[in-house]
């Protein structure tokens, strides 16, 4: 049973510190997308991939947000330094060449 | 700008009863819609793709209908179950493969 696994489930860390998220997609799926879920603002696109390369980051805090995927199965959202405001669900999730998207289980962020 | 609406009220319905959300945009011409689950905790899992040349699709108890020149897609729960339970997404071809998601639409079903 193919699926997209994200690690860690859960951080908290103090304002300030180095956060790195990672996700395995589905293999042979040739889209990766990372999205933010907040009460406020929903389910936001921060950045995508298409074949590995980098697509549409215009989603993500360039200062403090980055976005890698350096193999096919492992793609990166890092956020350096960390503030409270980036206290969020991170869904990655992988999409198959007709359009439909698969989600991972999300990574939820607290920044104190 | 491009805009979509979901019912930002929750839908509560009795079980048996047939669920109809509603998906609204403005500003778009989106090759196609799709429609999620999403449960507490979890991510959201894809239900149904519909392009803008079918007018309505179905998977079990699952109808979704789009209509391009109202700018809406229904999506319907026939027979519904408490299981059912759940928020719903409506989600936009932002091109490129890109989605863009409405907010959703909490669906309760009571037994």
């Amino acid at each position: 049973d193919a699926r997209v696994t994200q690690t860690p489930r859960h951080k908290v860390t103090e304002m300030g510190q180095e956060v790195t998220m990672r996700c395995q997609p589905i293999l042979g799926h040739n889209t990766v997308f990372w999205y933010r879920q907040t009460m406020m603002q929903g389910l936001e696109l921060l950045a995508y991939f298409r074949n590995r390369a980098p697509l549409d980051d215009s989603g993500m805090p360039k200062d403090r947000f980055s976005a890698e995927m350096p193999d096919a199965t492992l793609a990166t959202l890092k956020i350096q330094p960390s503030e409270p405001r980036d206290s969020a669900v991170y869904f990655c999730a992988s999409g198959n060449l007709v359009g439909e998207q698969y989600f991972g289980p999300g990574t939820r962020l607290t920044v104190t | 700008s491009q805009k979509i609406e979901q019912n930002s009220e929750a839908l509560n319905i009795q079980e048996g009863k047939t669920a109809t959300l509603t998906c609204n945009y403005t500003n778009y011409s989106p090759a196609y819609l799709q429609w999620y689950r999403q449960d507490p905790g979890r991510g959201p899992v894809f239900l149904l793709l519909i392009r803008e040349n079918e007018k309505e699709k179905r998977k079990e108890r699952l109808k979704v209908t789009f209509d391009t020149t109202l700018k809406q897609s229904l999506f319907h729960i026939t027979a519904s179950q408490p299981a059912d339970s759940a928020t719903y997404l409506c989600a936009l071809d932002g091109g490129g493969n890109k989605l863009v998601f409405g907010a959703g639409t909490i669906l309760r079903v009571k037994s």
